[in-house]
């Protein structure tokens, strides 16, 4: 297994151009997570997805959309890119279905809105 | 809010046995109690989770007090490797609410040569 999968790893982003950050994973689990993460600050929960076609907002939505046509697929869209976007982005997945199980997080994508 | 309450940071010599403390006084019945760690904006790392009873794994081993009201994670020999944020989270683990995990700003573990 890969694992979650995230790209891109860094981008650079002008104000106010659009963007798609992909997170795939091949664990089949049903919740998936993203999150932002500012510089010397903890995670914030942007969306979540508790299985395919299901997303919901979490503390930090604004800005942002998401999809969820796959099991495997959670993509986190930005338009019209602002300084504040500034951050990194981590998705995490966890399979409810099973008791005990931990969460798994991608490394991460580093974006610059500038 | 974060459910839990942790140092913000703490040291430790090399070789010594690390030990982080982490408050949850209002953990409910069915949650479970995890430990990650995220070394330089890395990705989360899972380290261990308990429900009540004390664990160890490869990692590390966790301490849950009987009332289950506080836990403590302990890394036997700590190395410079586990200079790392450490995020005590409870949730449910299995079905139950939507509720992403919550992240608090976890203790800064720093370990001394």
């Amino acid at each position: 297994n890969a694992g979650v999968t995230q790209t891109p790893k860094f981008r650079i982003l002008k104000i106010g151009q659009s963007m798609t950050l992909q997170c795939t994973q091949d664990m089949n689990h049903n919740y998936m997570y993203w999150y932002r993460q500012d510089p010397g600050m903890g995670l914030k929960l942007i969306y979540y997805s508790v299985g395919a076609g299901i997303t919901d907002k979490g503390e930090v939505p604004n800005g942002y959309n998401v999809s969820r046509s796959t099991t495997e697929d959670f993509p986190l869209r930005l338009e019209l890119a602002a300084p504040s976007q500034t951050s990194v982005y981590f998705c995490a997945s966890i399979s409810t279905l099973t008791t005990g199980n931990t969460i798994y997080f991608g490394e991460g994508s580093w974006l610059t809105v500038v | 809010d974060a459910k839990t309450t942790q140092p913000p940071s703490m040291d430790c010599a090399e070789g010594r046995a690390a030990n982080l403390p982490c408050n949850h006084s209002t953990i409910s019945g069915n949650e479970y109690v995890y430990w990650y760690r995220q070394i330089h904006s890395q990705g989360p790392q899972y380290i261990i989770h308990g429900l009540k009873n004390n664990e160890t794994n490869e990692m590390a081993s966790l301490i849950i007090t009987e009332d289950r009201k506080s836990s403590t994670l302990i890394l036997p020999h700590a190395t410079l490797r586990d200079t790392a944020v450490y995020y005590c989270i409870v949730r449910v683990a299995s079905g139950g609410g939507a509720d992403g995990l919550t992240f608090g700003k976890g203790t800064h573990l720093i370990i001394q040569p």
